[in-house]
């Protein structure tokens, strides 16, 4: 059975930092390219960030880039989103997905349930 | 950047066919994928290259993508059909993916 789960969410102040993780269980990430897409609440999805499935490509967002980081680590199965200098408008529930392919994006044949991130004071 | 244009909502009896339309620059040279998303759940993949269903998908789904539209068409709607849908694309100009503003399909 397939499993993939978000985790770290939570509620965090604006220009704090927050870390997710996506772990999956019944498929591997190793070889497929991966994803972060967050959906603010009442919105339609938005995609956030990619990466390779070497890890030597990543694109981001234009609301995220510079602020957002994505990384991998392959021998755990593992994607992470390293946020910083998070503002209201990042809250959301942010779903890790996997591509179809390894390198240009194609589609997301595999979604995480979601974690959710509100930022807030 | 690319832009995807979706109808908010569209309604349909059931038993008919409901179509909802994706509208971008030239989409018809791009790949499109279609996702279902229902009430507190995550995405879904429903049809991929244009008109491909993945396993498991019934054959009511299906899409088409030519000029400036892209469609996703469902036969013989059913209650449980009723959820927002989502088309999506890769700019290879920006190397962004970019998804539809989602449209909430009714079933009346």
């Amino acid at each position: 059975q397939v499993q993939v789960v978000e985790s770290g969410g939570g509620v965090v102040q604006p220009g704090r930092s927050l870390r997710l993780s996506c772990g999956a269980s019944g498929i591997t990430f190793k070889n497929y390219g991966m994803h972060w897409v967050r959906q603010a609440p009442g919105k339609g999805l938005e995609w956030v960030a990619f990466i390779w499935s070497d890890g030597s490509n990543k694109k981001y967002a234009d609301s995220v880039k510079g602020r957002f980081t994505i990384s991998r680590d392959d021998s755990k199965n593992t994607v992470f989103l390293q946020m910083n200098s998070l503002r209201a408008e990042d809250t959301a529930v942010y779903y890790c997905a996997r591509d179809k392919w390894s390198a240009a994006p194609g589609y997301f044949d595999y979604w995480g349930q979601g974690t959710l991130v509100t930022v807030s004071s | 950047s690319y832009v995807l244009t979706q109808p908010p909502s569209v309604s349909v009896a059931p038993g008919k066919t409901a179509r909802i339309t994706c509208g971008g620059d030239n989409i018809g040279s791009k790949n499109v994928h279609w996702y279902q998303q229902k009430p507190g759940q995550a995405p879904v993949l429903i049809i991929y290259y244009d008109n491909d269903r993945p396993s498991g998908i019934p054959e009511r789904f299906s899409g088409s993508n030519s000029g400036n539209t892209a469609a996703l068409t469902i036969s013989r709607v059913e209650a449980g059909d009723e959820a927002d849908y989502y088309c999506q694309v890769w700019d290879s100009s920006s190397d962004h993916v970019v998804f539809g503003g989602g449209t909430k399909l009714a079933v009346l």
